[in-house]
């Protein structure tokens, strides 16, 4: 079974500082899929990215950076000088290769607040 | 942004009463989800769809039922509402392409159900 795992629940930083949100992952798939999803306090979810498993190219857009290691399990986001807007719940995600659609498994998430 | 409704996006129901939410989509996108999001659980897959009338559960499908008789909606069914079922519910729907199922989904806004 598939499993997400955010460690941190909470994280505080102050504007500007760098921050990064840690998601390890579990399956026996060779094929899968990773996802980062934000959610600001007004409830949506907001796709942020998606990677396979095939490519462990790190990503950049903007302030966000995600570093995919599969050596570790890990599909970290590091967000770059932190702004107040940034203040949301982040979810990892999880799906294998599958014919019938993509089945979400996510982690818990993890509430970050960034202080002016 | 992604077309997707839900409706009602607020509902308070007592114990026992039969709930139905629905989910409208406009992209005319294959594949429909139901999650629930509770504290601590991030978010769990109820029901999904693949086609008009193709669903199958997920991983909390115990109490609900589903229903696809269209392409653009996907309705949830709670047949006896219990206290337990209190959670915000979430619609998603995403695409395909051939030989991928597995890309990101796009979520609607989220219905909040309170069973007292």
């Amino acid at each position: 079974a598939q499993k997400v795992t955010q460690a941190q629940t909470e994280i505080s930083v102050v504007e500007k500082e760098d921050v990064t949100l840690d998601c390890v992952y579990e399956t026996r798939d060779t094929t899968y899929y990773l996802f980062w999803y934000k959610q600001p306090p007004s409830g949506e979810l907001v796709f942020l990215i998606r990677r396979n498993s095939f490519d462990e190219q790190n990503e950049i857009s903007g302030r966000y950076s995600w570093n995919f290691q599969k050596s570790t399990s890990s599909f970290n986001f590091t967000i770059t000088a932190s702004q107040v807007v940034d203040s949301a719940v982040y979810f990892c995600a999880l799906s294998e290769r599958e014919t019938s659609g993509s089945r979400l498994t996510f982690g818990e998430g993890t509430q970050l607040t960034v202080n002016p | 942004d992604a077309g997707i409704t839900q409706s009602p996006r607020h509902k308070v129901t007592e114990t026992g009463t039969p709930v139905t939410l629905r989910c409208h989509q406009t992209e005319n996108h294959r594949y429909m989800y139901w999650y629930r999001q509770d504290p601590g659980h991030g978010l769990r897959l109820i029901h999904y769809s693949y086609g008009v009338k193709d669903t199958d559960k997920g991983e909390v499908s115990d109490g609900y039922s589903v229903s696809r008789s269209k392409t653009e909606d996907f309705l949830l069914t709670l047949e006896s509402a219990t206290s337990s079922q209190t959670s915000v519910y979430f619609c998603a729907i995403s695409e395909s392409t051939s030989g991928s199922s597995s890309y990101e989904q796009y979520f609607g806004p989220g219905t909040r159900l309170t069973v007292t």
